[in-house]
């Protein structure tokens, strides 16, 4: 069964500080990967997409990391903000159709 | 540009009642699809539309209609509520089905009791 599995559940740390969130995937045949930040009561805004071949990309302070061999992606936040307080959810995309699966998220708190 | 609009943002609803749930894109988008959210769980996909006149159903559809009779406009209708319907629902558009770069809305927040 394809499935995406994020960790940890929720993550508490101080301003400033780096931190980094886990998605394990079964998703296959596997098209891309993407991360996804929700501010609460807001719908989810795209950060990254990453296809097969990539394994790093960057969108200001966040980093993507996929490794499609063992099915693992990380997205690093350097310097974290009281504004990147939100839940960051990991999608994989199954190439044979159009959808998509979804974790459950990971909900990120910076404290001043 | 407004984006993707959802209206309303909040609802109660008893049991056995029907609304829909209103959806306007004007971006032009071919893809539009409705999701819900619950707590602990991912996203999940109702109904999708790759188009005008062109409706198919997600992984969870039971109890929804849905209809696309222009490009902006994609309602999602609950035809008989039920507590099990409670939930966070969100639009999200794209390009084409191929994009997954969505574009989403603010959600409505469903209450049935």
């Amino acid at each position: 069964k394809n499935q995406v599995e994020q960790s940890p559940q929720s993550l508490i740390i101080l301003e400033g500080k780096n931190c980094t969130l886990q998605c394990n995937y079964t998703v296959s045949p596997f098209s891309n990967l993407r991360w996804y930040k929700q501010d609460t009561g807001r719908g989810p805004v795209s950060l990254t997409i990453m296809t097969f071949s990539e394994n790093t990309k960057s969108n200001g302070r966040y980093t993507a990391t996929l490794d499609a061999d063992t099915k693992q992606s990380s997205l690093h936040i350097t310097a974290s903000q009281l504004s990147d307080s939100a839940s960051y959810i990991c999608v994989v995309s199954e190439d044979s159709n159009y959808q998509l699966i979804w974790g459950a998220g990971t909900k990120l708190i910076i404290k001043p | 540009n407004a984006g993707v609009t959802q209206t309303p943002k909040f609802q109660v609803l008893k049991t056995g009642q029907s609304m829909t749930l209103q959806c306007a894109q004007d971006m032009n988008h071919e893809y539009m699809s409705w999701y819900r959210q619950d707590p602990g769980m991912g996203l999940r996909l109702i109904h999708y539309s790759v188009g005008a006149g062109i409706t198919d159903q997600g992984e969870v559809p039971n109890g929804y209609n849905v209809s696309r009779s222009t490009t902006e406009d994609f309602p999602l209708r609950l035809l008989s509520a039920a507590p099990s319907q409670t939930s966070v629902y969100f639009c999200a558009s794209s390009s084409s089905v191929f994009n997954y770069g969505y574009t989403f809305g603010s959600g409505t927040r469903l209450t049935v009791v």
